[in-house]
């Protein structure tokens, strides 16, 4: 594997339900990102890992909760979702805090 | 307030004609800019990137051109290909190590 990857690439699930999104990057970066693209709207930033210290929360609701084990992976762990959250989630990452990032194909979510 | 990214929606140009993305930036501060595609169920991926101190950079196929006296960033594609179909958006870092990116240009490649 190369690049950034993430898994699922789809996901359903109902409000009640809780489920994780998993990336894992294999480019030695030490900083990882989780980014929310929703249609005709900027990336939203909801993310920041840097040596595995979270170092960003952009005003993320309590509902999706990061998890970063290692500097290779990154986890987002999703409970009882909104509608709303339905979007597709993008995790990246970058050599360091700052700099190019460089995308996984992203995880697209449906909140039923 | 600051802005980034006020591309146009969309681009149709002719296949082996080139093609020019626009972004226009307001903070002056700015230091870095990165280009990125993304293609239709694909993540973003980076295509050419360009810092402050620089008027023009190039890659394959690619030149990036920042013109910081009007805040303004353009791609410029040569001998614009099928593949080359996709949304095409901007990101800026302030300073502050984060990116700021804008909506995005959808380019189509007329056969």
């Amino acid at each position: 594997e190369t690049g950034v990857t993430q898994t699922p690439r789809h996901l359903v699930m109902g409000m009640t339900n809780k489920k994780s999104l998993k990336c894992e990057q294999h480019l030695g970066h030490n900083a990882m990102y989780w980014y929310k693209q929703s249609a005709k709207k900027p990336l939203e930033l909801m993310f920041v890992y840097s040596l595995e210290e979270r170092v960003e929360n952009n005003s993320v609701p309590s509902r999706f909760s990061p998890e970063c084990p290692n500097s290779s992976h990154l986890f987002l762990h999703l409970h009882t979702l909104q509608p709303e959250d339905s979007a597709l989630y993008l995790c990246a990452s970058s050599q360091k805090k700052g700099g190019a990032q460089y995308f996984g194909p992203g995880t697209r979510l449906t909140v039923l | 307030g600051e802005s980034v990214g006020l591309h146009l929606p969309t681009l149709s140009v002719q296949e082996g004609d080139n093609s020019i993305i626009n972004c226009a930036y307001s903070n002056s501060a700015s230091d870095y800019f990165i280009w990125y595609k993304q293609e239709s169920g694909k993540g973003p991926q980076f295509i050419i990137d360009i810092r402050s101190n620089m008027d023009k950079r190039q890659g394959q196929r690619v030149t990036v051109l920042l013109n910081k006296t009007v805040k303004h960033l353009s791609l410029q594609i040569a001998a614009t290909q099928p593949g080359d179909s996709a949304v095409y958006f901007c990101a800026e870092d302030f300073g502050n190590e984060k990116l700021t990116f804008g909506t995005g240009t959808r380019l189509t490649i007329i056969p």
